[in-house]
Formats: C-alpha cells, sequence, structure tokens
C-alpha cells in the first residue's frame, strides 16, 4: 500500500539553526501539505503546494519557513533559524483534488 | 471560513458500548468530511470520509459516520467500542470548491474504552 514517508523521525537542533525536514509523497499525488501539532494537541495547517508552487498558507507559515519540490519525488519543509516555539510534530500530507490526505508518521522536532 | 468543532476533549465508554465522537462543521457550500483517528507518537490515519451521496458512510475499523446537512453535523458512531479503539480521534473539513484545498481539523477528542 502506497504512503507518504518522512525522514528523519526525530530531529533536536540549536535555537537559530536551520532544519530541513524531508517527505515523499504517494508517487500519484498532486498536491502536498505541512501540518503541525504542538503536544498531542490540535493539527494545524501551515502550507499546501501544488503545480510546483504555495498554493495557500497558513499565519503560522512566515518568512522564516519555505517548501520546496526538488526533484519528482521529495518535499521539503525547510526552517530558516528555529526558535523555541517551532518545537512540534511536523507531519507532511498528499492527496489528489477531492479525496483524503495520507499523512506521514511525522517529525519530531525539538529545538533547543 | 473553514471550521470545525469537536465539543467534547474526552469520551469515555465500556468496551462492548456503543460509542460516539461528536463534529460540528462550517463551510461555504458543499462540505467534504473526513475522520482521522491518531495513536500516540502516531501520524494521522484515515476512517472515513463524505463527499456526496448516502449520508451513513462507513469506514476501517468499524467506524461509521452519519452526514447530518441540517445540523451541519458529522458524528463518528461504532456499535460496539473495543479497549483498542482508545485514541485521539479528529473531524476534518474541506470545501467542496477548493479541490485540493487544506483540510481544517478540529481540536480532536480523545476516546477511552476501558475494559
Amino acid at each position: 500500500e502506497p504512503e507518504v514517508t518522512q525522514t528523519p523521525s526525530h530531529q533536536v537542533t540549536q535555537m537559530g539553526q536551520e532544519v530541513i525536514l524531508r517527505c515523499v509523497p504517494i508517487s500519484n499525488h498532486l498536491y502536498f501539505y505541512w501540518y503541525r501539532q504542538i503536544l498531542g494537541q490540535k493539527v494545524e495547517f501551515l502550507v499546501s503546494f501544488y503545480n510546483n508552487e504555495i498554493s495557500e498558507k497558513s499565519e503560522i507559515f512566515d518568512d522564516q519557513f519555505s517548501v520546496e519540490r526538488p526533484d519528482g519525488s521529495n518535499f521539503t519543509l525547510k526552517i530558516r533559524s528555529t526558535k523555541l516555539e517551532d518545537s512540534a510534530m511536523y507531519f507532511c500530507a498528499s492527496s489528489d483534488a477531492l479525496g483524503e490526505a495520507f499523512f506521514g508518521q511525522g517529525t519530531r522536532l525539538t529545538v533547543v | 471560513a473553514q471550521s470545525v468543532a469537536q465539543p467534547e476533549d474526552q469520551v469515555n465508554v465500556a468496551e462492548g458500548n456503543p460509542l460516539t465522537v461528536k463534529c460540528t462543521y462550517s463551510v461555504s457550500g458543499n462540505p467534504y468530511l473526513f475522520w482521522y483517528v491518531q495513536y500516540p507518537n502516531r501520524g494521522l490515519q484515515f476512517l472515513l470520509k463524505y463527499i456526496t451521496g448516502d449520508n451513513l458512510v462507513k469506514g476501517s475499523y468499524g467506524f461509521e459516520a452519519e452526514f447530518n446537512k441540517s445540523q451541519t453535523s458529522f458524528h463518528l458512531k461504532k456499535p460496539s467500542a473495543l479497549v483498542s479503539d482508545s485514541a485521539l480521534y479528529f473531524c476534518a473539513v474541506r470545501a467542496y470548491y477548493n479541490q485540493g484545498g487544506k483540510l481544517i481539523f478540529g481540536q480532536g477528542t480523545e476516546l477511552s474504552v476501558k475494559p
């Protein structure tokens, strides 16, 4: 069964450092997303990506964040200068136009 | 604007009893509605969806949900709960017109099933 894969599963970084979270979406999906969840709380939308550009982003997704699809398979989220409050689980997801989004297992980001 | 409300932070049921996890939504136009389950330290797993058609939809692990347009609700149900159903459940909505658009999630309901 196709699945979304994310690496690494856990990332510890010092405040102010750059991190890149990586995702491989399901191959025939066209829409890609990043979501964030702080300590088992609400799942918050960060950004959606379609046709090689951002289609929608939330207030959380400020200038410190960027996304990229560098090749035909990977989808990355970069945080340029991490803050303590960026500590969270980050989930990548992909979907077709109308269906459900499939989520990866997440990357736990800890900023110290 | 889209929004989802899950009015109960926690639902407690005894094993073998029916369970209901409530969800109401607000969206412009027709909604696409989804339920996801999250086990500890895991990602979100898709359970079921309503796109169109029959208001009662069936999904994984014996779960079902009923779409009620007049009440703007999409409650998750199961006739007989299992201890293994204990997890965090999220309702989500996407606007019909917004193909490929973001899912907006409710705050989650923790389901606890006791033996």
